[in-house]
């Protein structure tokens, strides 16, 4: 038990539907981030939150749209989204984006795209 | 280019000792990362490291830092199978945000 959830851990989807990722972390953080893992590259960080106010977006395409109601939740909203997007999405949190770095991960949302 | 370099592939005998390699680029870093990532899982914090510190022991991890060479690396003691898994290095960069290698998969072998 990491203190970070993910729902669901696995979500296949086709290219027109609407989907959502859910995240919840019970550690009290106020930073929270979401990771994109594809095959053979290098962890991408995508979206980062900061006391539920948006201070990253790291040239993600729209039909990725965050929302951060508060704290402890973050969503992924998926739209119209391509073959190539299939990936591990990994919400991760930390304290504040300035007190060490220490960020903690979830499980990770398998996403298929057909 | 990536800015944290690990090799991709360990395989080590079962009982051996495993050394994970990185070298990162960023000489302000204030921590580097060990996660390990186990098959179909998320990523796991293994052990971190302070840049001032040259090296750290973790029961049966050590880790260390060599700041001269931007040199990280990870000592597994008796491994064993359930160190099977990915191993990423990873380093912070300026406020909140981490770097990570591509990650090293590491197979324990009988």
């Amino acid at each position: 038990e990491t203190g970070v959830t993910q729902t669901p851990r696995h979500l296949v989807m086709g290219m027109t539907n609407k989907k959502s990722l859910k995240c919840e972390q019970h550690l009290g953080h106020n930073a929270m981030y979401w990771y994109k893992q594809s095959a053979k590259k290098p962890l991408e960080l995508m979206f980062v939150y900061n006391f539920k106010e948006q201070t990253e977006n790291n040239s993600v395409p729209s039909r990725f749209s965050p929302e951060c109601p508060n704290s402890s939740h973050l969503f992924l909203h998926l739209h119209t989204l391509q073959p190539e997007d299939s990936a591990l999405y990994l919400c991760a949190s930390s304290q504040d984006r300035l007190s060490g770095n220490t960020i903690y991960f979830g499980e990770g949302s398998w996403l298929t795209v057909v | 280019g990536e800015d944290v370099e690990q090799s991709l592939f360990l395989s080590v005998r079962e009982g051996d000792s495993s050394v994970i390699n990185c070298t990162y680029t960023d000489s302000s870093s204030t921590y580097l990362y060990w996660y390990k990532q186990e098959p179909g899982a998320g990523l796991q914090l293994l052990t971190y490291i302070f840049s001032n510190m040259d090296m750290k022991q973790d029961q049966r991890l050590t880790v260390l830092l060599n700041k001269k060479d931007k040199h990280l690396s990870l000592r597994i003691a008796d491994t064993q199978t359930g160190d099977s898994a990915i191993y990423f290095c990873a380093e912070s960069l300026r406020d909140y945000k981490l770097s990570f290698g591509a990650g090293t998969t590491v197979t324990v072998r009988a």
